[in-house]
């Protein structure tokens, strides 16, 4: 049963474009949320991360937006470039758990043409 | 290049060796995790060691056998593996394990079962 319901599957956007992840979960218990970008060939690496009594972050140009009531949170990328082409995961976990466990969401496969 | 490294790169092996696969960190973190990623999937938790205790079992197969001989070290020995235990090996470490802080993944273990 997967904690973190991750969506789209897939998308393709033009350079510039704004590619959008959404992200829901179920169990209120989780407190940090953070993405990890993978590229081909590479582990994942931490991209930026939120706590839900910030309703939004930005790094340069990726912005996560969070919807505590709803229980969504999203991740934006602004200017998109073909560097950014890449899978994406959002995750979810408690502060307070020992070992770190991290709930992935399914992946989101982004490609950004030229 | 990463903080946490990763040997060997690809691994190809009979069903009946045994080989073992090794990670490495210098950035004095005291959690160290194995993680199995199939194609177009998410990590999947395997273990947890904390302060070289081993923490977290995801109900794994005794034919994974984890050890952390030191801060710095995690292995994962295995034998007599199954075709589906083909995948990609992440390794991944924290400070200390607590849920918000970042973990830092390894470029991974292609293994392939023959």
């Amino acid at each position: 049963q997967q904690q973190v319901k991750q969506s789209p599957q897939s998308l393709i956007v033009q350079k510039g474009g704004i590619p959008i992840i959404n992200c829901a979960y179920e169990n209120t218990a989780f407190d940090y949320f953070p993405w990890y970008q993978q590229f081909p060939g590479k582990g994942p690496a931490l991209l930026i991360a939120i706590r839900p009594d910030v309703s939004e972050k930005k790094e340069g140009r990726f912005t996560i937006s969070f919807n505590k009531s709803a229980k969504q949170f999203s991740l934006h990328i602004m200017d998109s470039q073909p560097g950014d082409s890449a899978t994406y995961f959002c995750a979810a976990s408690i502060r307070g758990d020992s070992w770190g466990k991290l709930q992935f969401g399914a992946g989101t496969q982004v490609v950004v043409t030229p | 290049d990463t903080e946490v490294t990763q040997t060997p790169k690809h691994l190809v092996m009979g069903m009946t060796n045994k080989k073992s696969l090794k990670c490495e960190q210098h950035m004095g973190h005291r959690a160290m995790y194995w993680y199995k990623q199939k194609a177009k999937k998410p990590p999947e938790l395997m273990f947890v060691y904390s302060y070289e205790k081993l923490s977290i079992n995801e109900s794994v197969p005794s034919r994974f056998s984890p050890e952390c001989p030191n801060s710095s070290l995690l292995n994962l020995h295995l034998h007599a593996l199954q075709p589906e235990d083909s995948a990609l090996y992440l390794c991944a470490s924290s400070q200390d394990g607590q849920g918000d802080q970042p973990q830092h993944f390894g470029d991974g273990t292609r293994l392939s079962i023959l």
